[in-house]
Parts: C-alpha cells; structure tokens; sequence
C-alpha cells in the first residue's frame, strides 16, 4: 500500500540550529512529492514540491528538500531555523499518472523552536 | 477569489446524528478532497473526486458519503455520527488531478461527536 513515513515526531531546536526533517515513501512509479506547514492555528500551507529536473528543490521561507530516488527520501532542510518556524510539518506523496491519484500524508513532524 | 470555504467552523453532534460538512472552492480545480486530522496521525483521505460527477473512497471511508454535482462543491455526509469521528475535518482542491499545483485547503471544521 502506498505510504509516507515521517520518522521525527517531535524535534525541538534552538534558533540559527539547522534542521532536517525526515520523510520515506513507499510508491512505485513516478511520484509527485510534498511538503506543507501548518502554523498553530492556521490551515495547511504548501512549503515546496517535487515532480521532476532537479532533486533539490527550494521553497518559501529558506526551506529546501532534496529528492533521493534510491533511497526514497525525500527530506527537509532549513540552514538556520528561527522561532517562527516553530510549527507543525507534513510530509505527502502522490502517484503522477496513477489510476488513484491519492494525495497521502505523513503523521507531521512538530517541531519546536526556541529563542 | 475566496479560495476554498468550508462551513461550519465547528460543530457539536450527538451520537446517531447526521449532518453535511460542505465545501466550495472559486478557483475551477478539478480535484477536491476531505481529510480528517487527529493529534499523531496526520492528516488521512477520506474521500477525493477528480472531477464532477467521479468520486473514489481514500483511507479512511468509512461512515462517510460524499457527492460532487458541481465543480465548486464537494460536501461529506456523515450518515450516523460516531465519538470515532471527533476529529478536524479539512477540505482541499488543486488544478491538477496529479496534485501538481499543490493542494489549497480550507480553514477546516472542527467535530465534536458525543
């Protein structure tokens, strides 16, 4: 079945500390890659995406990710986190061309900055 | 443009009950979904469409109904409300069927079951 792993549930960090979150998936085929943020209170937001060209791909606010296909990884990174970060980070994958066209998440990655 | 809309905000059922969450978006997206999300669980699919009048079942169907007459609306019919189905309920909707532009979401619903 396809599935996205996020194996950090909580990570706590200090400002300026640099961060990687993880995230697996388990799809065969080409798949479209995903990461969102939701801020305390706030609805999902898209940080940055994967589906084609260069493995590493930036998004908003400092974030990029970097596709490894034999390793299906597709991890988070931010070189300097800061205490408006703090926020909860999802993980999620879909099948391009697939028959289902599932949009599966993580169970997210809270993580904690400190000043 | 008002993005996706959800209403209600919040909602407080008793067991047995029924009730519709509805979902609107202005934005002509073909595919629109609805996730639930509960603490250490991320947010599931519990149904998606990929175009008016197509419907499929995502991870967690079960005790919930959907219907997409329209492009705009897509709303999700509990039949008979569970203390299970206490959760918050988002919708989402994207251009692509291949979720190529990411996915918009609603401010969400918070349900109350008891």
């Amino acid at each position: 079945a396809q599935s996205v792993s996020q194996h950090n549930h909580h990570v706590i960090l200090s400002e300026a500390a640099s961060l990687e979150l993880g995230c697996n998936y388990s799809y065969g085929g080409t798949v479209n890659l995903f990461w969102y943020v939701q801020y305390p209170g706030q609805h999902l937001q898209l940080l940055l995406k994967y589906f084609s060209g260069d493995p590493l791909v930036k998004g908003i606010k400092g974030f990029e990710a970097e596709f490894i296909k034999s390793k299906f990884s597709f991890n988070l990174r931010k070189p300097s986190v800061q205490w408006s970060d703090t926020a909860e980070y999802f993980c999620a994958a879909m099948n391009y061309g697939g028959a289902t066209n599932k949009l599966i998440f993580g169970t997210g990655t809270l993580l904690a900055v400190q000043p | 443009n008002a993005g996706v809309t959800q209403t209600p905000k919040f909602q407080v059922l008793k067991t047995g009950q029924s009730m519709t969450l509805q979902c609107a978006q202005d934005m002509n997206h073909e595919y629109m979904s609805w996730y639930r999300q509960d603490p250490g669980m991320g947010l599931r699919l519990i149904h998606y469409s990929v175009g008016a009048g197509i419907t499929d079942q995502g991870e967690v169907p079960n005790g919930y109904n959907v219907s997409r007459s329209t492009t705009e609306d897509f709303p999700l019919r509990l039949l008979s409300a569970a203390p299970s189905q206490t959760s918050v309920y988002f919708c989402a909707s994207s251009y692509s069927t291949s979720g190529g532009s990411g996915q918009f979401f609603g401010p969400g619903t918070r349900l109350t079951v008891l």
